[in-house]
């Protein structure tokens, strides 16, 4: 069974990059029919889906954090991993790492997710 | 971009009623690409409805999803007490993939 499990620094300055790995186990991250995603979480609001990756390296963010982002595959060690640099308060959240595919019969959303790790940024 | 917006935002109801949920997107969602998730506190969202009305693995039948274009429906058919939560919409059509704001289903 799929499973991902993100790791990271728990606090950050602000101002530094905010840096990420989601590690996949029971599966192949090479696999032609699958995105991995970032989703955000602020505490007590809603979810925010950051970007996704192809693992060939095709990248989609969201626009209004497409200026700091990046997001990258590791497929010698299964993982992938997210970047989000000049971090305010703001970025404060619980981040998740998620997967979705797509086939030639249809797409499927975010399934299944990691535990989520809760990033906070101060000084 | 679509926006999606949900409604209403908090729904107080008693176990055993039945819920009714909205989701709305500012543009027609792409072959009903639309999802439902379930999150409680603590916990990763859930995936229970794909493609707007089709079910995840294990998830009871009383959870139903409906809709098209730019309209979606989540119904929770009789309220269990484990059903109380926050439920999201989100659209993967076509990139970006934003999430509705969500709807907190409480206890009355």
């Amino acid at each position: 069974q799929l499973q991902l499990q993100e790791s990271g620094p728990g606090l950050v300055k602000p101002s530094e990059t905010l840096s990420l790995t989601c590690t996949v186990s029971g599966g192949s991250i090479t696999s032609n029919n699958f995105y991995w995603g970032w989703i955000r979480q602020p505490p007590g609001k809603g979810l925010e889906w950051i970007g996704s990756i192809f693992y060939s390296g095709s990248t989609y963010y969201t626009p209004s954090l497409k200026s700091r982002v990046t997001i990258s595959v590791d497929t010698s060690k299964n993982q992938f991993s997210l970047n989000l640099s000049s971090v305010t308060a703001a970025d404060t959240a619980v981040y998740y790492c998620a997967r979705r595919a797509d086939y030639v019969w249809g797409s499927y959303p975010f399934d299944p997710w990691g535990p989520g790790t809760l990033v906070t940024v101060s000084s | 971009e679509i926006v999606l917006t949900q409604s209403p935002g908090t729904l107080s109801l008693s176990p055993g009623e039945r819920a009714t949920l909205s989701c709305r997107a500012s543009q027609s969602v792409r072959s009903s690409y639309l999802a439902w998730y379930q999150q409680k506190p603590g916990q990763a969202p859930r995936l229970l409805i794909y493609g707007s009305s089709s079910r995840a693995t294990g998830i009871p039948d009383r959870f139903s999803g409906s809709g098209s274009e730019t309209d979606f429906t989540l119904t929770i058919s009789r309220l269990e007490p484990e059903d109380f939560a926050v439920y999201y919409c989100q659209q993967y059509g076509r990139s970006p993939d934003p999430f509705g704001q969500g709807t907190r289903l409480e206890i009355k």
